[in-house]
């Protein structure tokens, strides 16, 4: 079965600052990778998403991600922080249905 | 493109009783996705539809829920007997067939009391 693991319930950087949110995933085919935002109180949108084209993907909002397969991994960075990329976040892997992980609340200091 | 929309987007309901949601895709997406997200989770699958038909579900969808889409267009989700442990938010998505990202909706929030 597929699974996504993110490290780090809860994220905290200064505005300006480099967000690095991590995701590892487990996968017995070429997974299907994306992140998801979240506000309160709405639902989730997608940043932006791997589809085993080119391992750096870019997204909106300045967010990137770059797959990993030797890791496992697809992380999520974006270069500066801004106040509205507080939010949680979500990685995700689908097959027909999409397992998330538990989520990272990105919480920006100014 | 006028995005997911789900109704209602609050319903506060009784132990008991039963309540009814409803799901309207992106109009050109034949891929409808039920989950259940509770609070500092990430959404859990529930169910999804192709068309008209029910491919999947999970085992969490219990016999007190039961998901339709009758005519591959809007869909419902119903729960019989609420608990007060249905209390969360339902998420609705589409996609294409064969396009794995799926666009979610802004979700419905349950409260059973």
């Amino acid at each position: 079965a597929q699974s996504v693991t993110q490290l780090g319930s809860h994220v905290s950087v200064s505005e300006g600052a480099l967000v690095l949110l991590r995701c590892n995933y487990s996968s017995s085919v070429p997974p299907y990778l994306f992140w998801y935002v979240q506000y309160p109180n709405q639902g989730l949108q997608l940043l932006l998403k791997y589809t085993s084209a080119a391992t750096l993907v870019k997204g909106i909002n300045g967010f990137e991600a770059e797959f990993k397969k030797s890791e496992t991994s697809f992380h999520l960075t974006k270069p500066s922080a801004h106040m509205s990329d507080a939010a949680e976040y979500f990685c995700a892997v689908s097959n027909n249905d999409m397992r998330f992980g538990a989520g990272t609340r990105l919480t920006v200091k100014p | 493109d006028t995005g997911v929309s789900q109704d209602p987007r609050h319903k506060i309901t009784k132990r008991g009783q039963n309540v009814t949601f409803r799901c309207d895709p992106i109009s050109e997406h034949n891929r409808l996705y039920w989950y259940r997200q509770t609070l500092g989770q990430g959404p859990e699958f529930l169910t999804y539809f192709q068309n008209e038909a029910q491919l999947e579900k999970s085992r969490l969808l219990s016999d007190r829920f039961s998901a339709e889409r009758p005519k591959g267009s809007f869909s419902t989700l119903e729960i019989q007997r609420t608990e007060q442990g249905d209390s969360a938010m339902y998420l609705c998505a589409s996609s294409r067939a064969g396009a794995y990202e799926q666009y979610f909706g802004p979700g419905t929030r349950l409260t059973v009391t």
